[in-house]
């Protein structure tokens, strides 16, 4: 089974400016998704991007996929002292069995 | 309504111990899966059931025996707890035939074995 790698492990900027995180993976999927993790919180689910899609926004959220560099990245803009947590990526494929697999996610801070 | 909830939020129990774990999800999932975050984040699956029947059941000593009453509900009993036991435990659902594999977690459970 599959997970991603996230990239960098931690990430510190200011308020208003734009937080990009990267993803890689192994084996071909089906999609990948990403997941935000508050201070003492479950996991929340963000944003599908399915791999015949090369881009995807969801409010501030925009989260690209290149298949043939088996990466997503996933830009926060205009971040908020709010968007402070943890992101993690989860590619989802046949060979993962059913579950979803995390790594270690990226820390973001942002700082008001 | 909470969707996925697990009790208790925070346990403390000294090491030889045994505890339970319950989880309960209201979104009609028919999978649901226990998460173990160790201190530097990192989720490792421990198990999963689908309609109660055990699929996934990752490297994981004996002393975690999972259960499944109902596909609602996924308990999760530690016998004889040992100090790298401390971690956070989540509890998951999904929808085992929706294609996206999207899980929905529940709030954690800190265990801290003293």
């Amino acid at each position: 089974s599959q997970q991603g790698e996230e990239d960098p492990q931690a990430l510190s900027i200011q308020e208003g400016e734009n937080a990009t995180m990267n993803c890689s993976y192994k084996t071909s999927i089906n999609n990948l998704q990403w997941y935000r993790q508050n201070s003492g919180r479950g996991l929340v689910h963000l944003i599908l991007i399915r791999s015949n899609e090369r881009e995807k926004h969801s409010g501030r959220l925009r989260v690209t996929l290149d298949t043939s560099k088996k990466s997503s990245s996933l830009l926060i803009t205009a971040s908020r002292a709010a968007d402070t947590a943890s992101y993690f990526c989860a590619p989802f494929g046949s060979s993962n069995t059913g579950k979803l697999i995390f790594g270690q996610g990226t820390t973001l801070q942002v700082k008001p | 309504d909470t969707a996925v909830s697990q009790t208790p939020k925070y346990l403390v129990t000294q090491m030889g111990n045994d505890k339970s774990i319950k989880c309960e999800q209201n979104l009609g999932h028919d999978t649901m899966y226990w998460y173990k975050q160790d201190s530097k984040k990192f989720l490792k699956i421990m198990f999963s059931y689908n309609n109660k029947e055990l699929i996934i059941n990752e490297t994981v000593p004996n002393r975690f025996s999972p259960k499944s009453p109902d596909k609602a509900h996924l308990n999760l009993h530690i016998n004889s707890l040992e100090l790298g036991d401390s971690a956070v435990y989540f509890c998951a659902s999904s929808q085992q035939g929706r294609p996206s594999g999207e899980l929905f977690f529940g709030e954690g459970s800190r265990l801290t074995v003293l």
